[in-house]
């Protein structure tokens, strides 16, 4: 099944304490992108990533890190966590181009909700 | 500045009844417009672009440049719809850039 998945879905943490989650997408695209959901304010770009080796900041990318060394894979890095990164997180993936040449679809992991505490 | 806002957070309306979610946006180029929708315990999904002009479960939207609106409409809605819906906007930078400005979303009730 075509997919985008996400681990862990649920996470509590301390402050300071480094944390990754992954996100893998099967679809073969080339395009990947995190973002984080808030209450009020919907949802914000951290970084996203045109392809392989290649990432970029995304609108709230501070406190954040990202890798992109394989396609299908692409982690997000919390190295020291606070409480106003509590969040609800999504990993979102698509083609670069649709078939009419506009911005594809973009498939959306299951969510990650992270407590800092 | 890029923005798109949807000043509605919870829109309630009765099984039958016409829908209509607004969503409005500030962006000086030409943008593609998007609805997302996420029903309970799903995960967010396309459900129309403006581009490709589809109409999806019914819901169509029509890009108004002059108002710079993009409003979600269904003309008889069904208990189905209730979910949470976010219009988005790509900015078009002459190549596609992927990038989704999302709106805060509105919580669509459909009432029995």
């Amino acid at each position: 099944e075509a997919q985008v998945t996400q681990n862990p879905r649920y996470l509590i943490t301390v402050t300071g304490k480094k944390l990754t989650v992954t996100c893998s997408q099967n679809m073969n695209h080339e395009y990947m992108s995190w973002y984080r959901q808030d209450p009020g304010l919907g949802l914000r770009q951290i970084y996203y990533s045109m392809n392989v080796e290649v990432t970029d900041k995304g609108d709230v990318p501070e406190g954040y890190k990202v890798s992109r060394k394989e396609k299908r894979n692409f982690p997000l890095i919390l190295e020291s966590p606070s409480p106003n990164q509590t969040s609800l997180y999504f990993c979102a993936s698509s083609p670069l181009l649709a078939g009419d040449g506009g911005t594809d679809t973009q498939y959306f992991g299951p969510g990650t909700r992270l407590t800092v505490l | 500045a890029q923005r798109v806002t949807q000043p509605e957070k919870l829109l309630s309306v009765f099984k039958g009844a016409p829908v209509e979610l607004k969503c409005n946006y500030s962006y000086s180029g030409s943008p593609e417009l998007f609805w997302y929708v996420q029903y309970s315990r799903q995960r967010l999904q396309l459900l129309l672009r403006h581009i490709s002009r589809e109409s999806i479960k019914g819901f169509t939207a029509d890009l108004n440049k002059g108002e710079t609106s993009f409003h979600l409409k269904k003309p008889f809605a069904q208990e189905e719809d209730s979910a949470m819906y976010y219009c988005a906007l790509s900015p078009l930078y002459g190549g596609a850039t992927n990038k989704l400005i999302f709106g805060t979303g509105t919580l669509l009730a459909v009432q029995p």
